[in-house]
């Protein structure tokens, strides 16, 4: 079955890097992604990586993919207090439409 | 433009009731789907809507949990006979194909349901 794993709580210092890991089960995901949850808000689609790709940058933002292991991270450079937020990752399972597989999400918490 | 907005916000209800959710899409969204958000849990995804029709139910928990969509646009998700396991927050999102996995979800602020 389809299933995504996130450790639950991530603290870091501002300024430094934040790397948040995700897991994965489904072989036949095309894309996964991040998204970025604030308190009160909806889901704010981050950035996404194709599966044939090993890495994906944006700006302040890193995609790691290891797709023998089904290990997805995402680095975040110079972490800020305004990246304070619940992360998720989320595969897209095959089947004609972009069904999403949601992890649990990661607290990231930033402290000065 | 305005993004997909749900009504109400917050919805404290008996054990028992019945419960009304609203999910207005973005304008012109083909595309729209209902997940679920418990405490501690991921989005658990429970109806995805093309048009007016629902090609997949299958995250609907029970047969209490029934949605419609009319016009190929705002979406009502029903929940009869609430119980306390179906407190969480219900997250509609919207996009403006499907068929293709990078067609963004755009997501909005929720609506958390607390059942006494």
């Amino acid at each position: 079955g389809e299933d995504v794993e996130q450790s639950l709580f991530l603290s870091v210092r501002e300024g430094d890097s934040s790397v948040i890991n995700c897991t994965y089960t489904d072989s036949s995901s095309t894309y996964l992604y991040w998204y970025k949850q604030e308190p009160g808000a909806g889901l704010q689609l981050l950035t996404y990586i194709f599966s044939n790709m090993d890495m994906k940058q944006d700006q302040r933002l890193t995609v790691l993919l290891n797709k023998k292991d089904k290990h997805l991270s995402l680095r975040i450079a110079d972490t800020q207090t305004g990246d304070s937020a619940i992360y998720f990752c989320a595969e897209s399972i095959a089947g004609g439409y972009n069904k999403l597989i949601f992890g649990a999400g990661t607290r990231l918490a930033v402290h000065p | 433009g305005a993004g997909v907005s749900q009504s109400p916000s917050n919805k404290v209800t008996e054990k028992g009731k019945d419960v009304e959710l609203r999910c207005d899409p973005i304008s012109g969204h083909t595309a729209l789907y209902w997940y679920r958000q418990s405490l501690g849990q991921g989005l658990e995804f429970l109806i995805y809507f093309q048009g007016n029709s629902a090609p997949d139910k299958s995250g609907l928990p029970s047969d209490r949990f029934s949605a419609e969509r009319t016009g190929g646009s705002v979406s009502t998700l029903t929940i009869q006979r609430t119980q306390q396991e179906d407190s969480a927050v219900y997250l509609c999102a919207s996009s403006l194909v499907s068929g293709r996995n990078t067609d963004t979800q755009y997501f909005g602020p929720g609506t958390r349901l607390t059942v006494l």
